[in-house]
């Protein structure tokens, strides 16, 4: 089964504000990272995050992780049209080498 | 240059066939890894291998296999296709420690089984 849980499903916000996502998980990791996936095309890493860090930025990027509620949330400052894609979380737990990733989420920017 | 390709890029073929899906990747990467991801889904776990000598089962290998030809070339194979395995297909690799499991991906392959 999945680790990673997105919510929300699906996101549609107008260009110019900030969007905001969020993924829980079910086991202790090692660390967490968010990938982008525009439409039919391979993911791309946006950021990883430590599970003894608690912030990390990169440009409008900002992920927060939770660890004590097993949760992170990505959040996409100033959206630009090019935003538009699904958004998965991935995690790795501790003494595993591998990803799990969640069923992602699909953020629409409206221009 | 792509540094991860996967061929072919679309496929459609029918029951029962026999079908071989190519990676290959330029980033000297020991990790490779074979996903595939269904509509409106995540990506699952196929198969991985951490070198030329390792293959290891992911979370759903049955009805799959793979051959890692060297270190730059991993290959999964349906030995007889079925319409459940109708995805899209994705190869992906990453290196040891450093940026810790950051996974790079090939651009997919449309596999459509009739």
């Amino acid at each position: 089964s999945q680790q990673g849980e997105e919510d929300p499903q699906a996101l549609s916000i107008q260009e110019g504000e900030n969007a905001t996502m969020n993924c829980s998980y079910k086991t202790s990791i090692n660390n967490l990272q968010w990938y982008r996936q525009n439409s039919g095309r391979g993911l791309v890493h946006l950021i990883l995050i430590r599970s003894n860090e608690r912030e990390k930025h990169s440009g409008r990027l900002r992920v927060t992780l939770d660890t004590s509620k097993k949760s992170s949330s990505l959040l996409i400052t100033a959206s630009r049209a090019a935003d538009t894609a699904s958004y998965f979380c991935a995690t790795v737990s501790q003494g595993a080498q591998k990803l799990v990733f969640g069923q992602g989420t699909r953020l629409t920017i409206n221009p | 240059d792509a540094d991860v390709t996967q061929t072919p890029r679309n496929r459609i073929t029918k029951t029962g066939k026999r079908i071989m899906l190519e990676c290959s990747q330029t980033k000297g990467h020991d990790r490779m890894y074979w996903y595939r991801q269904d509509p409106g889904l995540g990506l699952r776990l196929i198969y991985y291998s951490f070198d030329v000598k390792d293959i290891n089962k992911g979370e759903i290998s049955d009805g799959y296999s793979v051959s890692r030809q060297a270190q730059a070339k991993f290959s999964l194979s349906l030995e007889s296709a079925i319409p459940n395995q109708t995805a899209l297909y994705f190869c992906a690799t990453s290196g040891v420690g450093g940026s810790g499991n950051e996974q790079f991906f090939g651009p997919g392959t449309r596999l459509t089984v009739l």
